[in-house]
């Protein structure tokens, strides 16, 4: 079965420096997603970024980017110029291509991150 | 605008009641899911649904139930037989088919048992 995990409980940032929360995960498939999202305060979940794995090249959504590294089973999240809105609970997500399991997402048990002003 | 609700976004519950969770969607998208969230976990999948009329559990529906009477709706009934359901319950929906279905999620339900 495939597992996510997230070694970071907790994390800090200054306001407006890089931070790189981590992920990684246990699969024997070939083919599947990525994802980050984020929670803030409210408890809404967001999606902030999304890799499939069959693309070698690392997505990225304007301050949001990822290190994709798919022999290692990598997928860490960095965040540039952090600002305050960006505290928040992070969950490191993955899911199957395989029709048999396609609808299963499992989650990392997620990273807390909180900005410093 | 389109989007997934939730209601109640508060819910109080005796010991050995039911309880219904709503969850309404209006992004024509076929599969809908519940997630239970606990204190300082990640999401765990209740039930999820791929179309009308047919639903699978997931790890965690023990003492759940769900229907799926129209696309748009997935309720969820947490039942008296569910021994510890005060948590956030968490209520999602993606299109199905193709390639990278993106799950979209509700604001929530914070449910506690009185």
């Amino acid at each position: 079965a495939q597992t996510v995990t997230q070694s970071q409980p907790e994390m800090s940032v200054q306001e407006a420096e890089t931070v790189t929360l981590s992920c990684t995960y246990d699969t024997s498939e070939s083919d599947y997603y990525l994802f980050w999202y984020k929670q803030p305060p409210s408890r809404q979940m967001i999606l902030v970024i999304r890799q499939e794995a069959y693309k070698q090249q690392n997505a990225t959504e304007n301050r949001f980017s990822v290190n994709f590294q798919k022999a290692a089973k990598s997928f860490s999240l960095k965040i540039s110029d952090s600002q305050l809105g960006d505290a928040a609970m992070y969950f490191c997500a993955y899911r199957s291509a395989t029709q048999a399991s396609y609808d299963k997402v499992i989650f990392g048990p997620g990273t807390s991150l909180s900005v410093i002003p | 605008d389109g989007g997934i609700t939730q209601s109640p976004k508060y819910l109080f519950r005796k010991e050995g009641q039911n309880v219904t969770l709503s969850c309404e969607q209006n992004l024509n998208h076929d599969a809908m899911y519940w997630y239970r969230q606990d204190p300082g976990q990640g999401l765990r999948l209740i039930y999820y649904s791929q179309i009308v009329n047919d639903f699978q559990k997931g790890d965690i529906a023990e003492g759940y139930s769900v229907s799926r009477e129209k696309k748009e709706s997935f309720p969820l009934t947490v039942t008296s037989a569910q021994k510890n359901p005060t948590a956030f319950y968490l209520c999602a929906s993606s299109i199905t088919g193709g390639r990278a279905d993106t799950q979209y999620f509700g604001p929530g339900t914070r449910l506690t048992v009185l």
